[in-house]
């Protein structure tokens, strides 16, 4: 079964750093692996999907990378903001639909 | 922005009865999904759903659970019997075609089974 983990369970950091979330999963015979963010009382916003034949995907401030034979995937966030205060998820899918959820990097950027 | 509606929010119920959780997915969607976050634990996929029946479950989804689309606008989950276990955050989700990065996730039901 997938297993997949991220790492920090938290962090911290003040407004304008760039900072980077890492997840990593088990089995790489992936489809996608997709990041979330988590918002109290809240659902789940996609962030960014990666196939399993990239290698990684960008949208504004957000870059994800995928290393699929290492298992890993990382997200960068440039200067950040304290908007940017949430919990990430790191997801991973082996059909396309099925996801595998880490248990998440609570952030929060300081002002 | 279209979105994803649950209802209710918080449900609280004794164990042993039945509940249903509902949800309207986005209007023009095809696929609906059903996941769960127990308290300090990952998000779990329970169930996808298309065409009016199930296209995938997870090992959670046991004999308990069941899922229907009674009309052409809700999409509910049912738990027959709740256990103390089944207490979480329950989200819907749905998509168009199929694509994951465009899943809507509804805001979630908190299931709270005493």
């Amino acid at each position: 079964k997938q297993e997949v983990t991220q790492i920090p369970a938290a962090l911290s950091v003040p407004e304008g750093e760039n900072l980077v979330l890492n997840c990593s999963f088990t089995d790489s015979a992936i489809y996608n692996l997709q990041w979330f963010r988590q918002d109290p009382g809240k659902g789940l916003t996609s962030l960014l999907l990666i196939q399993s034949s990239q290698r990684e995907q960008t949208s504004g401030r957000l870059n994800a990378s995928l290393d699929k034979s290492s298992g890993r995937s990382t997200l960068y966030i440039a200067a950040s903001q304290p908007g940017d205060s949430a919990t990430y998820l790191c997801a991973v899918s082996n059909t396309g639909n099925q996801f595998y959820f880490g248990t998440g990097t609570s952030l929060t950027v300081i002002p | 922005e279209p979105e994803v509606t649950q209802t209710p929010s918080h449900q609280v119920t004794q164990m042993g009865q039945e509940v249903i959780l509902r949800c309207v997915p986005i209007s023009n969607h095809l696929y609906f999904y059903w996941y769960r976050q127990i308290l300090g634990q990952k998000v779990e996929f329970l169930v996808s759903f298309y065409n009016n029946e199930i296209s995938e479950k997870s090992e959670i989804f046991d004999d308990q659970f069941s899922v229907e689309r009674p009309d052409g606008s809700n999409f509910t989950l049912k738990i027959r019997s709740t256990k103390l276990e089944d207490s979480a955050m329950y989200f819907c989700a749905s998509t168009l075609d199929g694509s994951p990065e465009k899943l809507f996730f509804g805001s979630g039901t908190q299931l709270s089974v005493l």
